[in-house]
């Protein structure tokens, strides 16, 4: 089965602060995602990489940064977390041979 | 169907009745659509799909109804249990190669014993 770890369930963070939202695959995917979840907006596309240090703008990239040091790991980075970025955050990886997207958990963050 | 505004639509069917869960889709190049189902406090799980050149796609108790001419999807849950209640949404690739997703604001299905 293909795990996708995310590495917070929930957090609460202040408005300024820089987070950090990780994400662990096991299946060697070259492809990666980050979606935010907005009630009334479904999923919007935030960043996505299809390989090791390479990433592209999604739909909505504004105020997020991305890193893909190793293939594994995708990191959604909040440089200056503001309140309207309190959404839910999914990472998901794609079987390219499947054409399957695999979703994680999701992280809850709270902005105050 | 999907909805544009903050209230998810919703279905409410009894135990053992059919299902069925419909998407408008926004993009005539679009060429892969998926279902998702997302139970509450998990990620999204595909459910099924469909490629344009196809019609019709039957999983296990699951159907996806594709109608290219009107851009509607629509997923039908056969003999719906109450592990079925969850929120379903569509996806559509107007990506390409690139696996870029647009989905739907999702439909909660809640089944009645």
């Amino acid at each position: 089965d293909v795990k996708v770890t995310q590495s917070s369930r929930y957090l609460v963070k202040r408005t300024g602060e820089k987070v950090f939202l990780e994400c662990v695959q096991d299946m060697d995917h070259e492809n990666m995602f980050w979606y935010r979840q907005d009630p009334g907006l479904g999923l919007r596309l935030i960043y996505f990489s299809y390989d090791v240090k390479m990433k592209e703008k999604g739909d909505i990239p504004e105020g997020y940064s991305v890193s893909r040091e190793k293939k594994e790991r995708f990191s959604l980075i909040l440089e200056s977390a503001s309140t309207n970025q309190t959404s839910m955050y999914l990472c998901a990886t794609l079987d390219r041979l499947l054409d399957e997207q695999y979703f994680g958990p999701g992280t809850r963050l709270t902005v105050t | 169907g999907e909805s544009v505004g903050l209230h998810l639509p919703t279905l409410s069917v009894q135990e053992g009745d059919n299902s069925i869960i419909n998407c408008a889709y926004s993009n005539s190049a679009s060429d892969y659509f998926i279902w998702y189902k997302q139970e509450s406090g998990k990620g999204p799980q595909f459910i099924i799909d469909i490629r344009s050149n196809m019609d019709k796609r039957q999983g296990q108790r699951v159907t996806v109804l594709l109608n290219k001419t009107v851009k509607h999807l629509s997923l039908q849950i056969a003999a719906t249990q109450p592990g079925d209640s969850a929120v379903y949404f569509c996806a559509e690739n107007s990506g390409g190669s690139n696996y870029k997703l647009t989905f739907g604001k999702g439909t909660l299905l809640t089944v009645n014993p």
